[in-house]
């Protein structure tokens, strides 16, 4: 099964801040990557497609890239409503599999 | 809009079956293909099973495969998964999820709110 490492596992930002979250697959899977968002108690929520389309709805704040193995989301100018757990997924081929987590908390 | 409900989790013992229901609504349900993602306590998440929109075709994760079966009924707008010689590694959050592409492959995009599944003697 295709791997997807992702980075860091946890991250400290303040409001206004950008960060960029990093994940890197463990072979070529052209932009077959989506990236969610996820909040204590709650389902994941969709926010990308393609490595870099936004899912109707998400802020434009929110951004990736990337093609082959590495991939980035990138949060402009984080709002408190940002302060959750971020997952990548590879949609390649099957098994589909998904990054560690980044837990990104206010500073 | 989409919904995803999901039902049948609970405290099951190590070895037994437990199966688990899917009803969707709000989209056409027999041109999408649906998967299971499942989260333990604590954990990140992890991709189980997809079937095609037609049935067809499955595919699971390496941890459940020969275990779990995962398959639909069109007529009722419903997906399952029955799981079997569950263990305690199973514990988990299971969600429900649709594809994002209607009779095709792509990323998970709506979810439901998950059924907890407690493997525990």
């Amino acid at each position: 099964a295709i791997q997807m490492t992702q980075s860091p596992s946890s991250l400290s930002a303040s409001v206004g801040d950008r960060i960029t979250i990093t994940c890197r697959a463990s072979q070529g899977i052209r932009n077959d990557v989506g990236w969610y968002q996820q909040k204590p108690g709650k389902a994941p929520k969709f926010l990308m497609y393609s490595a870099s389309t936004l899912e109707s709805g998400v802020p434009s704040r929110f951004s990736g890239s990337g093609s082959g193995t590495d991939f980035t989301l990138t949060i402009s100018s984080l709002q408190p409503e940002d302060f959750a757990t971020y997952y990548c997924l590879q949609d390649y081929t099957y098994p589909y599999t998904f990054g560690q987590g980044t837990k990104l908390e206010i500073k | 809009q989409v919904q995803l409900v999901e039902s049948g989790g609970g405290v099951v013992q190590p070895g037994r079956s437990l199966r688990l229901s899917c009803g969707a609504s709000g989209f056409a349900f027999s041109t999408y293909s649906l998967h299971w993602v499942r989260q333990a306590p604590g954990k990140g998440l992890e991709w189980v099973a997809v079937i095609s929109y037609n049935g067809i075709n499955k595919y699971y994760g390496d941890s459940v495969r020969g275990r779990f079966t995962i398959s639909r009924d069109n007529s009722k707008s419903t997906v399952y998964l029955q799981m079997d010689s569950l263990r305690g590694e199973d514990t988990a959050v299971y969600y429900c999820a649709k594809d994002r592409a209607s009779f095709g492959v792509g990323e998970v995009d709506y979810w439901g709110q998950g059924t907890l599944v407690t493997v525990s003697s």
